[in-house]
């Protein structure tokens, strides 16, 4: 079964940083782009980065480009997010989501990241 | 930058109805590179469509994609009960993916 599960949101003061990991398992995870998509409740989703199977490549939403860091370790089938400079803004539940056919066919649970004085 | 609007906002309809509704992109796209989700009251998206037209894995046929260019349309043939959630399209082009703000399907 396919699972990927997020961790490290919780609470952080605007300016902070906060580093979310997301453990993959069930599916061959260096064979998969990966990618950080995050959605305020009742908002629709928001695609935040990608990263290529390699970890060769990388893309930012302009929204975070400069703050955010994407990286994975093949070796331990995770993704990382690394999010500097935190603004009000970026409060969000955050999923790791698998690439497929330029589209998310497997969602992690999220983890709820929430920035406020 | 790519903006794609859905409509209608929300739709009432009963089960066994044909529901459909539509996503316009802000310019042409490539149907490659359009897909569709359904999301239910505390739970993750689920892909329902890719490539505009392509199910995805496990999802009943009774969900099919249309359209080109810059209007697409998903329908869902006849509603189960499971099926009122609310539905997303989804663009992928030069290195940025991008939603629409979703149509809600409520029982009427």
């Amino acid at each position: 079964e396919v699972q990927m599960v997020a961790s490290g949101g919780g609470l952080v003061q605007p300016g902070g940083s906060l580093r979310l990991s997301c453990a993959a398992s069930g599916f061959t995870f260096n064979n998969h782009n990966m990618n950080w998509v995050r959605q305020t409740p009742g908002m629709g989703p928001e695609w935040v980065s990608y990263i290529r199977n390699t970890g060769e490549v990388m893309y930012y939403a302009d929204s975070v480009k400069g703050r955010f860091t994407i990286s994975r370790d093949n070796a331990r089938d995770s993704l990382f997010l690394q999010m500097n400079s935190l603004r009000a803004e970026d409060t969000a539940i955050y999923y790791c989501a698998r690439g497929f056919q330029n589209a998310f066919d497997m969602w992690g649970q999220g983890t709820m990241v929430t920035v406020s004085s | 930058e790519i903006v794609l609007t859905q409509s209608p906002g929300t739709l009432s309809l009963s089960p066994g109805e044909r529901a459909s509704f539509s996503c316009r992109a802000s310019q042409t796209v490539s149907s490659s590179n359009l897909a569709w989700y359904q999301q239910k009251p505390g739970q993750t998206p689920r892909l329902l469509i890719y490539g505009a037209y392509n199910r995805a894995t496990d999802i009943p046929d009774r969900f099919s994609g249309s359209g080109s260019g810059a209007d697409f349309t998903l329908t869902i043939s006849r509603l189960e009960p499971e099926d009122f959630a609310v539905y997303y399209c989804q663009h992928y082009g030069s290195a940025r993916w991008t939603f629409g703000q979703g149509t809600k399907v409520e029982v009427k």
